[in-house]
């Protein structure tokens, strides 16, 4: 299994709205990523759980919580978010974060923010 | 931090040509350089990629080369399909988290 399920694969919400994004992989990995896409433009990271502890926040507003429950589940939790928050949310993994190893995508999640 | 510059900004080419697209980087401790394409809607996949221990890599019509010296890598796809058509991104990095990305590469090959 080389699959990073992401969920939901697209998401209305409006500005008082709170959602979350799951993300869910099977490889064994242990570092976990966030990454914000917006269009014709490349990923940019936001976060990084390395073994489920949060190591890097890209200065990522706190309208964005992350969550990592377990090594293989990571949640984007969005509460009072902007219209220029919508973009394709990406989860990856690796390895581990320390290596220069293949990140594997999800296909994202397209947040639109009404 | 990296830099990194990606060229063309789009490209378009026949069916059965070649295409090449270039990235050049600054930092020298860099190591790690991968390729992704990204089909529309969907996301990024790992097509390739080439560490810098290595100054070339093949796999069948796809191959990356690598110049340490003038800190520029390159992609390049031969006998190119329809389904080829996507954008493609170069990085570099030395970490996982540490990967700086290109601005991508729209490439569209027409029948």
């Amino acid at each position: 299994d080389t699959e990073v399920t992401q969920t939901p694969k697209h998401l209305v919400m409006g500005m008082t709205n709170k959602k979350s994004l799951k993300c869910e992989q099977h490889m064994g990995h242990r570092a976990m990523y966030w990454y914000k896409q917006k269009a014709k433009k490349p990923p940019e990271l936001m976060f990084v759980y390395s073994y489920e502890k949060l190591s890097i926040n890209e200065s990522v507003p706190s309208r964005f919580s992350p969550e990592c429950p377990n090594s293989s589940l990571l949640n984007l939790h969005l509460h009072a978010l902007q219209p220029e928050d919508s973009a394709l949310y990406l989860c990856a993994s690796s390895q581990w974060d320390r290596d220069t190893g293949e990140l594997f995508f999800g296909e994202g999640s397209r947040l639109t923010v009404l | 931090g990296e830099n990194v510059e990606q060229h063309p900004s789009t490209l378009s080419v026949q069916e059965g040509d070649s295409a090449v697209i270039k990235c050049t980087y600054s930092d020298s401790a860099s190591n790690y350089f991968p390729w992704y394409k990204q089909e529309l809607g969907k996301g990024p996949q790992l097509i390739i990629d080439i560490r810098s221990n290595v100054g070339e890599k093949k796999d069948q019509r796809i191959a990356v080369t690598l110049n340490k010296t003038a800190k520029h890598f390159s992609l390049h796809i031969t006998e190119t399909q329809p389904e080829d058509s996507a954008v493609y991104f170069c990085a570099a990095g030395n970490s996982g988290y540490a990967l700086n990305f290109g601005k991508g590469t729209s490439l569209l090959v027409t029948p």
